[in-house]
C-alpha cells in the first residue's frame, strides 16, 4: 500500500525552464514532507523540507509547496539547470518513518 | 551526505552466507532507519532504531533479518543465509530526533548475492 506516491517516473525540461515534480499521499497524520535528490550508486541527499503547518518552503532555487486539503506536494525547480538531472523522491513522516515514492528521474536538456 | 557512514559500499554474498551492513550515523545522532531499494524500485522501509532499541521494524522480512544498535558502535543490519533476492542497495539514514527534520543518508551498500 503505497501511502507516497510519485505518478511521473521521468520528466524533461529544458536548461533555463521551471521543473515541477508532484507527489501525492493518502495519510493526513503525515506532519513533515521532504524532497531528496538521489545520483546513481550514491545514497539520496536532503534538498529541501516543509512541515504541515506551513504550505510554502523557498531554499535558492527550489521551492517545495503542500497542499494539505488535496493531501498534494510539489517541488519547483526554476531555472533548471543540466546538474539537476538526477532522480528526485519525495518522502513524509508521522514520526516513525518516512514513506518515499517511487522517484521522478528529471532530465534537464542543455 | 552529513557524515552517515555506511560500509562495506559493495558486498559480494554466495547464497546461504550471512551479510552484515554498518552503519555510523552523524555524531550525535541516535535515531537510525534502514531503507532498502531494489532495482528499478523506489525506497523501501526497513527498520527505525534509536540506541539500543527497536522502535519500528514493520518493514523488516519476518525471517533471516536483523537490526541493531547498540551502546556503543554502529548500527549493523544482519542478513542471514542470503538469498538472490536480497540483493539490493541498502541505505541507512540518521536523524537527531523526531522526524520532524531531516534525516541524512549514506551512500548505501550494495549487496550481490551470486
Amino acid at each position: 500500500d503505497q501511502q507516497v506516491k510519485q505518478n511521473s517516473p521521468s520528466l524533461s525540461v529544458q536548461e533555463g525552464r521551471i521543473s515541477i515534480l508532484n507527489c501525492d499521499y493518502t495519510n493526513s497524520m503525515f506532519d513533515y514532507f521532504l524532497w531528496y535528490k538521489k545520483y546513481p550508486a550514491e545514497g539520496p541527499t536532503f534538498l529541501i523540507s516543509i512541515s504541515s503547518i506551513k504550505d510554502k518552503n523557498e531554499d535558492g532555487r527550489f521551492t517545495v509547496f503542500l497542499n494539505k486539503s488535496a493531501k498534494h506536494l510539489s517541488l519547483h525547480i526554476v531555472p533548471s539547470q543540466p546538474g539537476d538531472s538526477a532522480v528526485y523522491f519525495c518522502a513524509a513522516a508521522d514520526g516513525n518513518q518516512f514513506y518515499f515514492g517511487t522517484g521522478t528521474s528529471l532530465t534537464v536538456i542543455p | 551526505n552529513a557524515g552517515v557512514m555506511q560500509n562495506p559500499r559493495h558486498l559480494v554474498r554466495r547464497r546461504g552466507q550471512e551479510a552484515r551492513l554498518r552503519c555510523s550515523p552523524v555524531k550525535g545522532h541516535s535515531h537510525v532507519y534502514w531503507y532498502r531499494q531494489l532495482p528499478e524500485e523506489g525506497l523501501k522501509f526497513m527498520v527505525y532504531l534509536q540506541k539500543e532499541n527497536i522502535i519500528d521494524e514493520s518493514g523488516m522480512p519476518k525471517e533471516r533479518f536483523s537490526a541493531e544498535f547498540p551502546k556503543e558502535g554502529p548500527s549493523i543490519l544482519r542478513i542471514q543465509q542470503v538469498v538472490r533476492g536480497d540483493s539490493a542497495a541498502y541505505f541507512c539514514a540518521s536523524s537527531g530526533g523526531r522526524l520532524n527534520t531531516e534525516a541524512f543518508f549514506g551512500q548505501g551498500t550494495r549487496l550481490t548475492v551470486v
